[in-house]
């Protein structure tokens, strides 16, 4: 089946400051990668969606300049959470699709917490 | 909008036991319906799915019936095992002329079996 992988699985940073987390296709070309967040025995919520080489389509109440998303090559999306706060602790995961098939393929997810 | 409503957990259930995990959706059009299943510390994968009303989904001793006249996609197994204690989301996607397709989950069921 499709493989995702995200980097990294988790890491820890200070108020203030930025991390950038990866998204890779690793054996099919992704026309589109999901965002979502995951909160502690919640659902996921999809912040974002991007297609390759254009904008990013920002959910409702997602801050666009707070959590930059780029989607550069057919197998590579990231995410930049901008000058973190410790609100932004949280399970991030990604999924891709290619155009023509109705599935999401998910990540591993990455947690994050600022401290 | 589209929305999905599942069981609230946690469910406890002894091994062999059987396993329900009701869903039931509200969407336009004709979506197709998932269940996802989330081990602790991972992402998620794909358990089944269906496209079509009355399409049975199923694996690893899974099933889900997707039922058109009740909007529902109930989850079952006939025996479960410890090794199915996970957080179960039921999710549907309606797809849009043109785009990739977004996926819409329920708050998920946590399943604990015990020997």
């Amino acid at each position: 089946g499709a493989v995702v992988s995200q980097h990294p699985s988790w890491v820890i940073c200070k108020s203030g400051t930025s991390v950038k987390i990866e998204c890779r296709s690793l054996d099919f070309q992704a026309t589109t990668m999901f965002w979502y967040r995951q909160f502690p025995k919640q659902s996921l919520m999809l912040m974002a969606t991007s297609n390759e080489g254009s904008k990013a389509t920002y959910e409702q109440g997602v801050e666009k300049d707070k959590f930059l998303i780029n989607h550069a090559s057919l197998t590579l999306s990231t995410l930049t959470v901008t000058s973190a706060h410790p609100e932004d602790s949280s399970f991030y995961i990604c999924s891709a699709s290619q155009f023509s098939y109705n599935e999401q393929f998910f990540g591993p997810g990455t947690r994050l917490t600022v401290l | 909008g589209d929305s999905v409503t599942q069981m609230e957990g946690p469910v406890t259930l002894s091994e062999e036991a059987f396993l329900t995990i009701n869903c039931t959706y509200t969407a336009t059009g004709y979506p197709s319906l998932f269940w996802y299943v989330q081990y602790p510390g991972e992402g998620l994968q794909l358990l089944l799915k269906a496209t079509k009303a009355d399409d049975k989904g199923s694996n690893k001793g899974f099933e889900a019936t997707y039922r058109k006249e009740t909007t529902s996609f109930h989850l079952e197994k006939g025996s479960v095992q410890v090794s199915d204690s996970a957080v179960y989301f039921c999710a549907l996607s309606a797809p849009l002329r043109g785009t990739a397709s977004k996926l819409t989950f329920g708050t998920g069921t946590r399943l604990q079996v015990t020997l």
